[in-house]
């Protein structure tokens, strides 16, 4: 339902760009979804990074906010990930997330992508 | 940067109960939003177990139960088989960050 693509290997300093291929639903209609993104670091535990609704409002971890954009293309039904000015501490697996929506809140993830790991490393 | 409390470590043998405890605060659990609880395997992404603080979704076995009160949530497995052996997670949202937040992980091992 959820697939994750992108690069690999980022160097220090410069921009982690992921997609996530959704099938199986419209990201622009599922109005009871929000879809996202969360880390896991090698060895530790989970951290959202953000999400984002299908009217295309965003949602950020305030400790990210200011490297993270989180976008959509309805025409391919992705959703996309942009970290910029990485370093080895966004070393990590990411992983495309469907959360349901609860009056606006972000709740339970029900559906998980297999998840990518991207090292930051020159 | 978790604010969900969880122990590093729970163990027990096959067929005892165990329990993971997960401490909150007034901007998550106390402030009514809900408790839910994830199952890791080795390798694998994190699978949901629990919602809506004690609700198991389909295909989730009986012996996996949730609760919460006040601040705190916990999960039991009651019956412990080799297969649990695995890392748990809690999450809820948290209205003072403002998006979901996720426990610091339990690891269970089957002695």
């Amino acid at each position: 339902l959820l697939q994750e693509s992108g690069p690999r290997l980022v160097k220090p300093s410069e921009t982690l760009s992921l997609s996530c291929t959704v099938s199986g639903g419209s990201i622009s209609t599922s109005y009871s979804y929000f879809w996202g993104w969360i880390r896991q670091p090698p060895g530790k535990g989970l951290e959202w990074i953000g999400s984002l609704y299908y009217s295309g409002s965003t949602h950020y971890n305030p400790s990210l906010k200011s490297r993270v954009t989180i976008s959509v293309d309805t025409s391919k039904n992705q959703v996309s990930l942009k970290v910029s000015y990485v370093t080895a501490a966004d070393t990590a697996v990411y992983y495309c997330a469907r959360s349901l929506s609860y009056s606006g809140i972000i709740g339970r993830v029900d559906v998980w992508g297999q998840g990518t790991m991207v090292t930051v490393s020159s | 940067q978790s604010v969900l409390t969880q122990p590093p470590s729970v163990s027990g043998a096959p067929g005892q109960r165990v329990t993971i405890s997960c401490t909150g605060s007034s901007s998550n659990f106390g402030a009514v939003y809900d408790a839910h609880w994830y199952q890791q395997l080795p390798g694998t992404a994190p699978k949901l177990l629990i919602y809506g603080n004690n609700n198991r979704p389909s295909g989730v076995p009986e012996r996996f139960s949730g609760s919460k009160s006040g601040t705190s949530a916990s999960l039991a497995i009651t019956g412990l088989q080799p297969e649990d052996e695995a890392d748990y997670y809690c999450q809820s949202y948290d209205n003072s960050l403002s998006g979901p937040v996720f426990g610091t992980g339990t690891k269970v091992t089957v002695l």
